[in-house]
């Protein structure tokens, strides 16, 4: 699988915005491109994936670069609770029996 | 309903004794899989199953571990011999067919924290 490159660490005020950026420069057409996020003291959990369109759900919303090799997961309102570490990963469509690749991830830090 | 539980979520042992992780998917999930994850670092791939069978073990540092999932249900971790580097929480996630084409994310449980003195 393609490699993704995601900032160390990041900050948020609660109650605003948080744009989370990820470089995929070497992603190939039949990748997918998924966040999982890590609580502290918990397992990863699922946000949200997507492929060529910009994706909503009731967790966050994907925008995903016309050329594909960048994506940003955006939470609309951080709140405490959103403090995790998040992981951007690329999973190729033909693996979908496979392992996520993690990396390094983003650690989110949010204010109140 | 229940998500993926993981027995016991921390477990110390001396260098050199055998340990073995549980893991219990969700209900109806196919797909097994085992990840370690070290401090610090994202959680790094070690074995997948789909039903019974181990699909792709590419990712066992060596002949040390092994895993079972005899029914198609739980799923056993077990480590020889263990090691001081060793030491990790190892987590396990569970996930629909994901051989029926349909994106199926994983669910993950707690992990367990294994610590090897």
């Amino acid at each position: 699988d393609a490699k993704t490159t995601q900032p160390n660490s990041m900050e948020s005020n609660e109650e605003e915005p948080v744009h989370l950026p990820c470089n995929h420069s070497t992603i190939s057409g039949t990748d997918y491109i998924h966040w999982y996020r890590q609580l502290p003291s918990q397992g990863p959990e699922y946000v949200i994936h997507g492929l060529t369109s910009n994706v909503n759900n009731r967790m966050a919303s994907l925008a995903i670069a016309e050329d594909r090799k960048s994506s940003t997961l955006i939470l609309h309102r951080a709140t405490l609770r959103d403090a995790a570490v998040y992981y951007c990963i690329l999973r190729a469509y033909n693996n979908a029996g496979n392992m996520l690749t993690f990396g390094g991830g983003t650690r989110l830090m949010v204010k109140p | 309903g229940a998500g993926v539980s993981q027995t016991p979520s921390n477990k110390v042992t001396e260098k050199g004794k055998y340990v073995e992780l549980r893991c219990d998917p969700i209900s109806g999930h196919t797909a097994l899989y085992w990840y370690r994850q070290s401090l610090g670092q994202g959680p790094e791939f070690l074995i997948y199953f789909q039903g019974t069978g181990a699909a792709d073990d590419s990712g066992l540092p060596n002949d040390r571990f092994f895993a079972v999932r005899p029914e198609g249900s739980v799923s056993t971790l077990k480590i020889q011999r263990t090691e001081r580097g060793d030491s990790a929480v190892y987590l396990c996630a569970s996930s629909l067919d994901p051989l029926e084409g349909s994106y199926n994310e994983q669910f993950f449980g707690p992990g367990t924290r294994l610590t090897v003195l």
